[in-house]
Order: C-alpha cells, then sequence, then structure tokens
C-alpha cells in the first residue's frame, strides 16, 4: 500500500529565511506520480507542482524548488526567502499509475502547517 | 471559469438527519471523488467515480453513499449522519487517472452535532 509521511507538522519562520518540507513516501510500483498542493488560510487546494517517478530533475519554479530523490523515497519542498503570504498547510499526495487499473487513488501526507512571521 | 462547485460550504446538522453535499464541475471531467480531510491525516479519499454510473470505494467509505447520474455532478449523501463525520470535505475532479492534476472545489464544512 502506499504511504506518504509529512514528519513535520508545523514550521515557524521568519520572514527571509529558507524552508525545507519534508515528504517521504512508500509505493511498490515503479511508475507513480508525486504532488504538493498548498492550503491557504482560506481553505482552498491549490496544485503546485507535479513529478513523475521517471524524472528525477529537480525543479524551480521563483522562489519554489523541490528535490525528488528515489534513493531516499523522498520529494521535498524548499521555499527561498520566504514570505508571510507562504503560509499555509502544505501536502505531498503520491498516486500509483496501476491502482488496480483505476481509481487515481492520491494519499495524502498529514501536512505540514508553514507559519511565517513578519 | 473552470472550475469545482460545493453547496453547501457549511453545514451543522444533527446526528441522524440526512444531508447531500452536491458537487459539479463544468471541465468535462471523466474523473470525481470525494475527500475527508482531518487534522494530522492529511485528505482519504472517501469515494470515486471514473464515468457515469461507475463509482467505488475509497479508504474510508463507511456511512457515506454517492451517485453520478450526469458527469457534471457527484453529490456525497450521508443517509445517517454521526459525529465523528464531522469533517472537512472535498470534491475533486480531473482528466483522469494516474498522473493527471486533481481539481478541487472550496470545500464543505460539516458539524454533526
Amino acid at each position: 500500500a502506499q504511504k506518504v509521511t509529512q514528519a513535520q507538522t508545523e514550521i515557524s519562520v521568519v520572514e527571509k529565511e529558507d524552508v525545507t518540507l519534508d515528504c517521504v513516501y512508500e509505493t511498490r510500483d515503479t511508475t507513480y506520480y508525486l504532488f504538493w498542493y498548498k492550503q491557504p488560510p482560506s481553505g482552498e487546494l491549490v496544485f503546485l507542482i507535479r513529478r513523475n517517478s521517471f524524472d528525477e530533475q529537480n525543479e524551480i519554479s521563483g522562489r519554489y524548488s523541490w528535490n525528488f530523490q528515489k534513493s531516499t523515497s523522498s520529494f521535498n519542498f524548499t521555499i527561498t526567502a520566504s514570505q508571510v503570504v507562504d503560509s499555509a498547510v502544505y501536502f505531498c499526495a503520491l498516486s500509483e499509475a496501476l491502482y488496480n487499473n483505476a481509481g487515481n487513488m492520491l494519499t495524502f501526507g498529514g501536512g505540514t502547517r508553514l507559519m511565517v512571521k513578519p | 471559469e473552470a472550475q469545482v462547485t460545493q453547496n453547501p460550504r457549511y453545514l451543522i446538522t444533527v446526528t441522524g438527519k440526512k444531508l447531500t453535499v452536491t458537487c459539479s464541475q463544468n471541465m468535462n471531467h471523466e474523473y470525481m471523488s470525494w475527500y475527508r480531510q482531518d487534522p494530522g491525516l492529511g485528505l482519504r479519499q472517501i469515494y470515486y467515480s471514473m464515468n457515469v454510473e461507475v463509482t467505488d470505494k475509497g479508504d474510508v467509505p463507511e456511512g457515506y453513499k454517492v451517485s453520478r447520474k450526469e458527469k457534471r455532478n457527484f453529490p456525497l449523501i450521508l443517509e445517517s449522519p454521526s459525529p465523528n463525520q464531522t469533517s472537512l470535505y472535498f470534491c475533486a475532479s480531473s482528466v483522469g487517472t494516474g498522473a493527471y492534476e486533481q481539481y478541487f472545489g472550496p470545500g464543505t464544512r460539516l458539524t454533526v452535532t
């Protein structure tokens, strides 16, 4: 069964600090997809990134970067020079490609609440 | 505007009183699903639907029902709500399974007393 662990339940930083959110996953599939979603205080879920298991290139988007390492089953998310608007709950999620040939079971981690203080 | 809508956004009800949370998407997506979000547990899938008249259980289906009679709508039904179903519920839709990003509705906060 697939599993996603976000060991950091809450992180507090001061604005402009860099912060890394950890995500460790378990899966038996060789083909799978990893996602990060952001949930700001308003409550909606915002898609940030998708990465497939065959693409281990790190990705950078502005102040956001993602480090995917299959060897350690990790998909960590770093925010550089954090801002107050980054305050949110961040979820890492995993989808296996062949879940009973259906279902798209998207398994979420428990989430990390990030608080960025001015 | 492409979106997933849910109604109501907030609901307080009593144990045993049947309720329905509606979900609708305007993106012609085949795949729809329901999740519940609880502190520390992330989101857990309740039910999903691959297409009209095709539904199946997710991780936590007990106490819930769904139907998919039209492609755009996927209501969640609680026949006899109990306090342990107090949660934040999200509906989602996507083009397909696996690699596809899921688009989430705004959420429905349900309290059962």
